[in-house]
């Protein structure tokens, strides 16, 4: 089936750096989304992207659609406390229709954002 | 802010016992999900259904596993006999169906813990 590679699988950081992580797919993805897990929780959607080249932000969140279809990243900028956290890249490869239908999630990136 | 509801939170069963998670996606969403977790790994599909029906599923969603949508709010998820591997969290998901711009919200998750 289809998999997501996503890097780094951890990360330690000082609160007010910048933080980049990445998703690589062998495979075409037409929808990339990042999420954000708490610990006990559910995904909690962070940014939607569904257009190759897409560049789009939500606040101290950045993250692209790779050209190719095959890659996508997120940045956080300026991190602080709060940012800590498991962070998915998940993705469809469904293209049209009005659901994109099952998700693939990458491994995870585990954020410790130290004060 | 509308939002997918789960129960219970933590369920715990005996081996070979029946199990029913409940969840209640956001109101005018058409299209439910399940998905899984297990502890410390990455979330995989279990099963998606529009229009009471599946519409698509997973190679662990066999033949000990069931959907249903018995009422107007409710999705359920049946495991009919669990074993210790279904040991995990469990994800319900809904959308709304939006062309091109679909987004799956997550719910809380029910902790199955099988002994």
């Amino acid at each position: 089936g289809q998999q997501l590679n996503q890097s780094p699988q951890s990360m330690f950081i000082q609160e007010g750096e910048d933080v980049s992580m990445n998703c690589t797919s062998s495979s075409i993805f037409n929808t990339w989304l990042w999420y954000k897990q708490d610990p006990g929780e559910g995904p909690v959607l962070l940014i939607a992207l569904y257009k190759a080249g897409e560049l789009t932000s939500n606040g101290r969140l950045t993250a692209q659609f790779g050209i190719t279809r095959k890659d996508s990243f997120l940045n956080i900028s300026a991190s602080i406390p709060s940012d800590v956290g498991i962070y998915f890249c998940a993705g469809s490869p469904r293209a049209g229709g009005t659901s994109y239908g099952k998700l693939t999630f990458g491994q995870g990136t585990i954020l410790t954002v130290h004060p | 802010e509308p939002e997918v509801t789960q129960t219970p939170s933590h369920q715990v069963t005996q081996m070979g016992q029946e199990v029913i998670l409940r969840c209640v996606p956001i109101s005018n969403h058409l299209y439910f999900y399940w998905y899984r977790q297990i502890l410390g790994q990455k979330v995989e599909f279990l099963v998606s259904f529009y229009n009471n029906e599946i519409s698509e599923k997973s190679e662990i969603f066999d033949d000990q596993f069931s959907v249903e949508r018995p009422d107007g709010s409710n999705f359920t998820l049946k495991i009919r006999s669990t074993k210790l591997e279904d040991s995990a969290m469990y994800f319900c998901a809904s959308s709304k169906g939006s062309f091109l711009t679909d987004t799956q919200y997550f719910g809380p998750g029910t902790r199955l813990t099988v002994l």
